[in-house]
């Protein structure tokens, strides 16, 4: 069965403090591995697609990068406006997603 | 933004009655998702629908049934509310244009309260 864990659960940090999220994962056969950030009352917004082991994608202040275990998603200098539910899925089977209950970031000026 | 839209974005509803949350998109693409999302669960399908008239059975689907007439919608029905359907319900969409490997695309949500 595939699964997905994130942590932490809560994650506070001030602004500019850098910090990483982690997704540990296990999955038959990863054909890859999504990125999500969903504000409050919002749906989640893609972020990321990662493929496989060694691969690394950069937006902004994020980059998102990608062992044959984890992922981590790096935040480089956050300001509060990153603050937000940060979720990881992988897909295995075909055409599904399993998710992770995800990280809650807050970003405090 | 992915052209997704969902209805109604809000509802409270009494247990043991029918209730039928729609979501439309615009993008003309191949797939549609519905998810629930509980706190401490993340987000788990419910259904899925790979084209028109072409759907099967996630991971939590009893309780739940799924149409699609059309390509750009997709209707989720709870033949018979339960407190346990009280949720937020998320549809979403891809198009893996021949590569198996895709991105979901998610709509604002519905807020499902069963009484």
């Amino acid at each position: 069965e595939d699964q997905v864990t994130q942590s932490p659960e809560a994650l506070r940090l001030q602004e500019g403090e850098s910090s990483s999220l982690n997704c540990s994962y296990t999955v038959s056969g990863l054909r890859g591995l999504f990125w999500y950030r969903q504000d409050p009352g919002k749906g989640p917004e893609f972020l990321f697609t990662l493929y496989s082991a060694g691969e690394e994608k950069e937006k902004e202040r994020l980059k998102a990068t990608l062992t044959k275990k984890e992922s981590f998603l790096h935040i480089t200098a956050p300001k509060p406006e990153d603050s937000a539910t940060y979720l990881c899925a992988v897909q295995g089977g075909f055409q599904k997603l399993v998710f992770g209950t995800g990280t809650r970031l807050l970003v405090s000026p | 933004d992915a052209g997704i839209t969902q209805s109604p974005r809000h509802k409270v509803t009494e247990t043991g009655t029918p209730v039928t949350l729609r979501c439309h998109q615009t993008e003309n693409h191949r797939y549609m998702y519905w998810y629930r999302q509980d706190p401490g669960h993340g987000l788990r399908l419910i259904h899925y629908s790979y084209g028109v008239k072409d759907t099967d059975k996630g991971e939590v689907s009893d309780g739940y049934s799924v149409s699609r007439s059309k390509t750009e919608d997709f209707l989720l029905t709870l033949e018979s509310a339960t407190s346990s359907q009280t949720s937020v319900y998320f549809c979403a969409i891809s198009d893996p244009a021949g590569t198996a490997i895709y991105e979901q695309y998610f709509g604002p949500g519905t807020r499902l309260t069963v009484t």
